[in-house]
């Protein structure tokens, strides 16, 4: 059974700093392509990164490109996202979710990371 | 940028058919993709590669995709069917999700 559970989240202050990870299992970890997709209150669904397989490839969305960065241990089945100078307006939920042919076949419960002073 | 555009609620009532579209520039030439998310949800897939429904999503579901609109169709529409949906394709190598549409069976 394909699961990805995300951790991490938590409540900062505007200008600092928080990692949140997605640990998966049930799959092969290392053939799928992996993304980061956030969730204000009450609002839409945002993309905000993917990563390539190997790793060596990531995109970002232009509200976090310099601020947040993509990685992942394809040894350890874990997804990351790096998250810098956080603003108010990343508050939201954030989902991991497994790339298949250009969609998005898996996704995890979600974090909360709430940016308040 | 590229954008896609979903009207923000449709209602139907049971028995019916629920149309809800997603309009982009040249959209048919893109693949398409519809999520369900109820509340306190994470969204699930319903609709992949415009008209694909994965396995465990009924029939009542279907898809298409051509010119500048992709359509969400749900035939019989039942009350486990009220949720926010979302249209969701690629532009270069970004994501783009549609606003989402919330689907309310009167």
């Amino acid at each position: 059974e394909v699961q990805l559970v995300e951790s991490g989240g938590g409540v900062v202050q505007p200008g600092e700093s928080l990692r949140i990870s997605c640990a998966a299992s049930g799959f092969i970890f290392s053939n799928y392509w992996m993304h980061w997709v956030r969730q204000g209150p009450g609002k839409g669904l945002v993309w905000v990164s993917r990563i390539k397989s190997g790793g060596s490839d990531t995109g970002h969305a232009d509200s976090v490109k310099g601020r947040f960065t993509t990685s992942r241990d394809n040894a350890k089945n874990t997804l990351y996202l790096q998250m810098n100078s956080l603003r108010a307006e990343d508050t939201a939920v954030y989902y991991c979710a497994r790339e298949n042919a250009g969609t998005f076949d898996f996704w995890g419960q979600g974090t909360l990371v709430t940016v308040s002073s | 940028s590229y954008e896609v555009t979903q009207p923000p609620s449709v209602s139907v009532s049971p028995g019916q058919t629920a149309s809800i579209t997603c309009i982009g520039d040249e959209l048919g030439e893109k693949s398409a993709s519809w999520y369900q998310q109820k509340p306190g949800q994470s969204p699930v897939m319903v609709i992949y590669q415009d008209t694909k429904r994965p396995l465990g999503i009924p029939e009542r579901y279907s898809g298409s995709n051509s010119g500048n609109t992709a359509t969400l169709t749900i035939s019989g529409t039942q009350a486990m069917d009220e949720a926010d949906y979302y249209c969701q394709a690629w532009d270069s190598r970004s994501v783009i999700f549609g606003g989402g549409t919330k689907l309310t069976v009167l």
